[in-house]
């Protein structure tokens, strides 16, 4: 079975701090996505990453994916309010369904004014 | 607007009432899931479909069926639901073929099962 494990479970923080996210995993993927869900709503695609050691950044928000590519991370820098949310990572493995995607648990996070 | 739409958004019932659980999304895609969001366990796919008329199962497919007779709806039927279906579900559709496609999520049906 495959498995990706994020941690933490839960942050609370204070605006302005900075926090990082992590996705593990004992599989490869083809790719790795990060959502966030806010309350009462479906996940909403944050970014993709395909290629082992990508970084890729948005705004504060810098995701990077595992050379071996079975990790990710997701940095925040000066965390806002508005960053509060669920953060869930999703696996594509190499052998599945046409868009066959591993969820994480996910990582709820509060940051506080 | 583009968007994956659900209903009913909350629903109790008990046990053994069949209920339906409906999707649709207008944004022509032709891949669509159903998954269930359970504390501790992430979000795990029930069924998918390709297009209209192929479905197939996914993780966790007991207790539920789907059907695909349009391609903008995709409903979610429980014959005989039982506690353990307790769950936030989520209806997803995709354009893009192929592994790591971006999903389009709904907005989730709580549904509660006595």
């Amino acid at each position: 079975t495959q498995l990706l494990e994020q941690s933490p479970q839960f942050l609370s923080i204070q605006e302005g701090e900075n926090l990082t996210v992590y996705c593990n995993s004992s599989s490869v993927f083809s790719s790795l996505q990060w959502y966030r869900q806010e309350p009462g709503e479906g996940p909403v695609l944050l970014v993709t990453v395909v290629t082992g050691g990508e970084v890729k950044k948005l705004k504060r928000l810098t995701f990077q994916f595992g050379d071996a590519r079975k990790d990710s991370s997701l940095h925040i820098t000066a965390a806002q309010t508005g960053d509060t949310g669920l953060y869930l990572c999703a696996g594509a493995p190499f052998s599945g369904g046409y868009n066959k995607l591993i969820f994480g648990a996910g990582t709820r996070l509060a940051v506080h004014p | 607007e583009a968007q994956v739409t659900q209903n009913p958004r909350y629903l109790i019932t008990v046990t053994g009432k069949k209920l339906t659980v409906t999707c649709s999304q207008n944004m022509n895609h032709e891949y669509m899931s159903w998954y269930r969001q359970d504390p501790g366990l992430g979000l795990r796919q029930i069924y998918y479909s390709m297009n209209v008329e192929v479905t197939d199962k996914g993780d966790v497919p007991e207790g539920y069926k789907v059907s695909r007779k349009e391609k903008r709806n995709f409903p979610l039927i429980l014959e005989s639901p039982s506690p353990n279906q307790t769950s936030l579900y989520f209806c997803a559709s995709s354009s893009l073929p192929g592994q790591g496609a971006e999903q389009y999520f709904g907005p989730g049906t709580r549904l509660t099962v006595t």
